[in-house]
This record gives C-alpha cells, sequence and structure tokens, in this order.
C-alpha cells in the first residue's frame, strides 16, 4: 500500500542537539510539506517542496532546515537553533506542487520532545 | 495577511446535523479542502471545493461561496467517531493555509 512513513514516532532532543526527522513517501507525489502542531492548534508550514532538488521556506522555518535529493525523501532538522522545538511534526504529499486542488496525505507525525 | 477562521468548538448529538464554518482571507485562492484529525492522529482529506457550490461524498458535504469568501462542512447523522477536530484549507500557490481548527464533540 502507498503511504508516507515518518520516523521515529517520538523523539527527545537535549540542549543545543540537532534532530532529524525522517518522511519517506511512495506515492510518487512531486511535492511534499513540513507542518509543525502544537497543541490544540492548528498546523503551521515550517518548508515546502514542489520538486527534487528545490524547497521553500514556509511561515516559521527559522530552526529549521531541509533537503530534497529524493522525490520520496523529504528529511527535517530541527537545529539547537529552535528554542522551542517541542510539538508534533508532521508531513505531508500530494501530487502536484503547482496544483493546490489536490488532497494532501499525512504520515502518522513525530512527537518531538525537549529533556 | 492570509488567514482562515473557525469556531474553535461545536457539541452536537449523535444523530443530528452539524455544520463548521470556514472564513478566509488570501491571496492566490484555488480551493478550500477539509481534513479531519482524532486526537493523536494525522489529519485525513474529506474533501476539496474549488467552485461555489456544494460537494456532497456520503454523510459529509462541503460548501464555498467565494464572493463570500466562505465555506463550510456539514456533517449529518452525527456518530460517536466523528469526534475529532475538523479543519479547512486553502489553496494557494504552491502550498496550503490551514484554519485554526474546529473541536466537534459528539454527546451518546
Amino acid at each position: 500500500d502507498g503511504g508516507i512513513t515518518q520516523s521515529p514516532k517520538y523523539l527527545f532532543r537535549k540542549e543545543g542537539q540537532n534532530v532529524t526527522l525522517s518522511c519517506e513517501q511512495n506515492l510518487n507525489h512531486d511535492a511534499m510539506y513540513w507542518y509543525r502542531q502544537d497543541p490544540g492548534q492548528g498546523l503551521r508550514l515550517i518548508y515546502y517542496s514542489q520538486i527534487v532538488n528545490d524547497f521553500q521556506k514556509g511561515d516559521i522555518a527559522e530552526g529549521y532546515s531541509v533537503s530534497r535529493e529524493k522525490k520520496e525523501s523529504f528529511p527535517l532538522t530541527v537545529t539547537s537553533a529552535q528554542k522551542n522545538p517541542t510539538a508534533f511534526y508532521l508531513c505531508a504529499s500530494s501530487a502536484s506542487g503547482t496544483a493546490s486542488n489536490q488532497p494532501q496525505h499525512f504520515g502518522d507525525g513525530t512527537r518531538l520532545s525537549i529533556l | 495577511g492570509q488567514s482562515l477562521e473557525q469556531p474553535s468548538e461545536v457539541t452536537a448529538v449523535e444523530g443530528a446535523i452539524v455544520q463548521i464554518n470556514c472564513t478566509y482571507q488570501t491571496s492566490g485562492f484555488y480551493g478550500l479542502s477539509w481534513y479531519q484529525q482524532h486526537d493523536g492522529g494525522a489529519p485525513t482529506f474529506l474533501s476539496y471545493n474549488a467552485l461555489d457550490g456544494l460537494e456532497e461524498t456520503g454523510r459529509f458535504s462541503s460548501f464555498l461561496s467565494r464572493s463570500d469568501s466562505y465555506g463550510y462542512l456539514l456533517l449529518q447523522e452525527l456518530q460517536m467517531k466523528d469526534s475529532a477536530s475538523y479543519f479547512c484549507a486553502a489553496g494557494g500557490t504552491y502550498k496550503y493555509i490551514f484554519g485554526t481548527g474546529t473541536r466537534l464533540k459528539v454527546l451518546a
């Protein structure tokens, strides 16, 4: 079955540490997205990528970095510059990066906490 | 700025009909989507409106009025499993903007 796989499900970060969240999709989708969700809040866009080797900052990109070296993979690094990283992180993909009428498919998320 | 506003919480009883509203202010608007998210889970796509009018998918219907920058999700024959958060999302150029979310509580 096609889908999006995020790992790990839970992640703990120490002070001054960078951590990387994995996101892999086998849907052959062009576009991929990273969102942050805080308790009781909506989804805020961190980064998005319309095509391999290209990505754009979203609304809250500071303290985060991404890469898109392969179509199926879009890892997110939470750097030590992100002072409040505790949140639920969701990765999504859609068939087209230019046509926003395509539904987004989400992974099961990674819950990141500070130690 | 770009924003989508929804009521924070709606409560209804099993078997009833409930409407969740969404008003938006965005640039480059292509259409309105709706997503359901159960606690601790991933959002799942429910419906999409590109044009004005009503789209029906089983017990769920969604409506869009571009002239009013307004849409709603209508849930009929409510079931306990419908208790979840519901988000509207505006499709723009290359990306989506999500609403603040509405928590639906279905009472027995």
